[in-house]
């Protein structure tokens, strides 16, 4: 059974540009999260959506927002980049969205770097 | 807002010794998880405990959870080469899990 996959690995964009970075759940899983990985820090709740609609998101502006699609993958996008973007975005995937301690598989996350 | 620090931030150890990483929060979780990151991957569950003054054992590894459920402790025994990596710990609110809190992270180095 194939694992959360993100695309794509490595993505360079320059001050002011727009990112866009993508997330395949495993197969059967409705629920995807979004996390920030920036250098020396811990993860950093994003957004998460289940069942195609924005259920949470953490304390980043709203230049962050996102999508999830019929099929339950997902796209993260990032407006008006700032240097401080620039980090490891990680994509995580649940079966069961809500319930107690169900276990959220990442993938290898997307390295945006912001020159 | 709900927070986890986690110490040392950094460990570098010989083969062979025994350590502790520590995760502490003045708030209540419902249950804490541990997971190690490798480079270039994603974090990977390593355990969940949920019960106050749980313990649970994986091979040399071992999972505390407080008494109070605000802090949890890993203990590695004999420290080998492979368990180098960054270690995470995340604390799921009342909510429930869609919203881990994970602290900073523990970036641990094991020397042959």
């Amino acid at each position: 059974e194939a694992g959360v996959t993100q695309s794509p690995t490595h993505l360079i964009k320059t001050r002011g540009q727009q990112a866009t970075l993508r997330c395949s759940p495993i197969s059967g899983h409705t629920s995807v999260y979004w996390y920030q990985q920036a250098l020396g820090l811990g993860l950093q709740f994003l957004l998460w959506y289940d069942e195609g609609e924005e259920r949470n998101r953490g304390n980043f502006p709203p230049r962050f927002s996102g999508r999830q699609f019929p099929n339950y993958s997902s796209e993260l996008n990032v407006n008006a980049l700032e240097l401080e973007d620039s980090a490891l975005y990680l994509c995580a995937s649940s079966s069961r969205a809500g319930v107690g301690t169900d276990t959220q598989y990442f993938g290898p996350g997307t390295r945006l770097t912001v020159l | 807002t709900q927070l986890l620090e986690q110490s040392p931030q950094f460990l570098s150890i010989q083969e062979g010794e025994n350590l502790t990483v520590y995760c502490n929060s003045s708030s209540v979780f419902s249950s804490l998880q541990w997971y190690r990151q490798e480079p270039g991957e994603g974090p990977v569950l390593l355990v969940t405990v949920v019960t106050g003054g749980e313990v649970k054992k994986l091979k040399r590894l071992t999972f505390q959870f407080g008494d109070a459920r605000k802090d949890s402790s890993l203990h590695i025994t004999a420290a080998q080469p492979g368990d180098t990596g960054l270690y995470l710990c995340a604390g799921i609110g009342i909510q429930g899990a869609q919203k881990l809190v994970f602290g900073q992270g523990t970036r641990l180095t094991i020397n042959p």
